[in-house]
This record gives C-alpha cells, sequence and structure tokens, in this order.
C-alpha cells in the first residue's frame, strides 16, 4: 500500500516556466488537499477538492491551479513560476466521513525556481 | 476554527516523557484537538485526536483539561525518533467542505541523548 506518493520529488524551474505536480493516492480517498511549507513555516492551504471533477481555493491560491479528473490523482500547475514560490509542496488525502478522519500526506516535492 | 498557541520549542532527554502543551482558549463546543507532527521536512504524519475526553494510543496520550482550553500532548519514552515540529490543530469534529487543517508553527521538539 503505497499511501499518497508524489511526482517529482525535487524539480528545479526558471521564471516564467510551466509544471504540473502530480499527486496520486491509492486508498479511495474523497478528499485531497495540495499545500506549501516556506522553510521555518508551517503548512499553508492552496487548493482542495472533495471529490472527483470538483475543486477549491484555499488559503494561498494565486498563481496555482489544480484539476481533479480521476479520484485518485490531484494535479497542481505552475502556469507561469515565479521565484515566490520556491517551497515544498505537500499533498494529503482523507477519507469522506461523518467525522474527521487521519489525513495522510505524501513526503513533499522540493521545488526551486530560478 | 479556533487558533493554537504553543512553544516554539522544547528539548526532552532520551527515555524521558515529552510533554508538549498546547492553549486553545478560545475552542469551541464542537471543536476537536488534533495532534501531526512533522519529522525533518517529511510529510506530517498524525499522531491523535480528541474532544474531551483523554486520549490514548500507541503512539502518545492526549490530555485535555476540563475546561477544554489547553491540553498536552505526552510522550511517555522519547526517543531520538521522537526529534520532530509538533501541530496542535483545532477543527470541527465533522468533515464538510472547506474544513482542512490549518497549522501554525508547532513546536520543534528536541530529544537528547
Amino acid at each position: 500500500n503505497a499511501g499518497v506518493t508524489q511526482t517529482p520529488k525535487f524539480r528545479v524551474l526558471k521564471t516564467g516556466q510551466s509544471m504540473t505536480l502530480l499527486c496520486a493516492q491509492d486508498m479511495n480517498h474523497e478528499y485531497m488537499y495540495w499545500y506549501r511549507q516556506d522553510p521555518g513555516m508551517g503548512l499553508r492551504l492552496i487548493h482542495y477538492s472533495v471529490g472527483e471533477g470538483t475543486t477549491a481555493k484555499g488559503e494561498v491560491p494565486d498563481g496555482y491551479n489544480v484539476s481533479r479528473l480521476k479520484k485518485q490523482n490531484f494535479l497542481l500547475g505552475l502556469e507561469s513560476a515565479a521565484p515566490s514560490q520556491t517551497s515544498v509542496y505537500f499533498c494529503a488525502s482523507n477519507r469522506q466521513g461523518v467525522m474527521n478522519t487521519e489525513a495522510f500526506f505524501g513526503q513533499g516535492t522540493r521545488l526551486t525556481v530560478v | 476554527d479556533a487558533k493554537t498557541t504553543q512553544p516554539t520549542s522544547m528539548d526532552c532527554a532520551e527515555g524521558r516523557a515529552a510533554n508538549l502543551p498546547c492553549n486553545h482558549s478560545t475552542i469551541s463546543g464542537n471543536e476537536y484537538v488534533y495532534w501531526y507532527r512533522q519529522i525533518h521536512s517529511q510529510g506530517p504524519q498524525y499522531i491523535i485526536h480528541g474532544l474531551k475526553n483523554n486520549e490514548t494510543n500507541e503512539m502518545a496520550s492526549l490530555i485535555i483539561t476540563e475546561d477544554r482550553k489547553s491540553s498536552t500532548l505526552i510522550l511517555p519514552h522519547a526517543t531520538l525518533r521522537d526529534t520532530a515540529v509538533y501541530y496542535c490543530i483545532v477543527r470541527v469534529g465533522w468533515n464538510n467542505a472547506g474544513n482542512m487543517l490549518t497549522f501554525g508553527g508547532g513546536t520543534r521538539l528536541m530529544v537528547k541523548p
């Protein structure tokens, strides 16, 4: 059972380039999230999804787009990368239920924009 | 969600109990206390959560005061592998759209030999 897998693990982009980060979970979870973490800071929510085909903005959505075409995948896109987007990106998922359930996180993608 | 306050850092001797405090004085009646930890920039890991009763699992114990305005996470026998940033998070107990985990700065626990 792989859990939550993020691809790639590391990436260096030039300013203005675009890229897509992939998050895949094999636990049949309905909810998925993208967070970013800057050095010495807590995680901040970028976008989230409560089901296939649905997405919503989190705390810091500007400069990012997301898509959830399949239940198991949640993609985070950077259309025109900026140095301010240098960060570690974490994906998470949890299952839907009446009560909150444990969230599972991926190992992160370290992105540097030069 | 209620705001939480945690010490920035703490030290603990290996083999001793680590007691991590969290203040959440504005917690509402329907909000739970959750604890996650993050080891050396890995993805956060769930530890435990509770509403008003004390909770224990294989990883830790959670003690919530009677007025629910503060809580303590206890790692009974800390090891070097418990060195991490520990996040105390307060959130409503049920799932709905927009009910996400909100991370603050956390407590950096250093377990020393």
